[in-house]
């Protein structure tokens, strides 16, 4: 079965400062990968996948995160954190063609400082 | 957004009674989940649902039903509701399964906190 890390509980940034939240996956074949946020009292929202292709993807909000298979990873990245980005960050893995659930780790917490 | 409405958004129950939480969606998706979310685990999958009448369990069902008559309704029972079950309980709905050209992204919606005392 599929599982996923993220091995970060909180973690806090400085407000412009950089920013990349960590995830690994554990599946045999390609995964379908993806990032939600939630924000505090909201349900999660979708802020990019991945499948195939380019392995840089563009996400909402001016996210990206890059897969990269030999480390079986999928690490979230932000160039400039906003006070607004403040929030809990899901990774999600899906198993291959033909699945039907998605499995999440199980969140990293940012924090924003000014 | 996703049109996903869930009742009631918040609800304290007492140990040992039956608790029914809905999932509304008006996107016609055939997929539907509910999962529920506590500190420190994540959201973890109860049941989820391919189609009128056709579900399945997940990782944590045990002490929940779950019952899908029509296409935009999914609800989850709680039979006899004990503390263990406090927790926010999200729905999610996708189009299709994963598969090539398609992504199988689901769509949450508020959630309901439930309290059991």
């Amino acid at each position: 079965a599929q599982s996923v890390t993220q091995p970060d509980i909180h973690i806090t940034v400085s407000e412009g400062a950089s920013l990349e939240l960590r995830c690994n996956y554990s599946y045999g074949a390609t995964p379908y990968l993806f990032w939600y946020v939630q924000s505090p009292g909201q349900g999660l929202q979708l802020l990019l996948k991945y499948f195939s292709g380019d392995t840089l993807v563009q996400g909402i909000k001016g996210f990206e995160a890059e897969f990269k298979r030999s480390q079986s990873s999928f690490n979230l990245r932000k160039p400039s954190v906003h006070w607004s980005d403040a929030a809990e960050y899901f990774c999600a893995v899906g198993a291959g063609s033909g699945y039907s659930t998605l499995t999440f780790g199980k969140g990293t917490m940012l924090l924003v400082s000014p | 957004d996703a049109g996903i409405t869930q009742s009631p958004r918040h609800k304290v129950t007492e140990t040992g009674t039956p608790v029914t939480l809905r999932c509304h969606q008006t996107e016609n998706h055939r997929y539907m989940y509910w999962y529920r979310q506590d500190p420190g685990h994540g959201l973890r999958l109860i049941h989820y649902s391919y189609g009128v009448k056709d579900t399945d369990k997940g990782e944590v069902s045990d002490g929940y039903s779950v019952s899908r008559s029509k296409t935009e309704d999914f609800l989850l029972t709680l039979e006899s509701a004990t503390s263990s079950q406090t927790s926010v309980y999200f729905c999610a709905i996708s189009e299709s399964k994963g598969s090539s050209g398609s992504y199988n992204e689901q769509f949450f919606g508020p959630g309901t906190r439930l309290t059991v005392l």
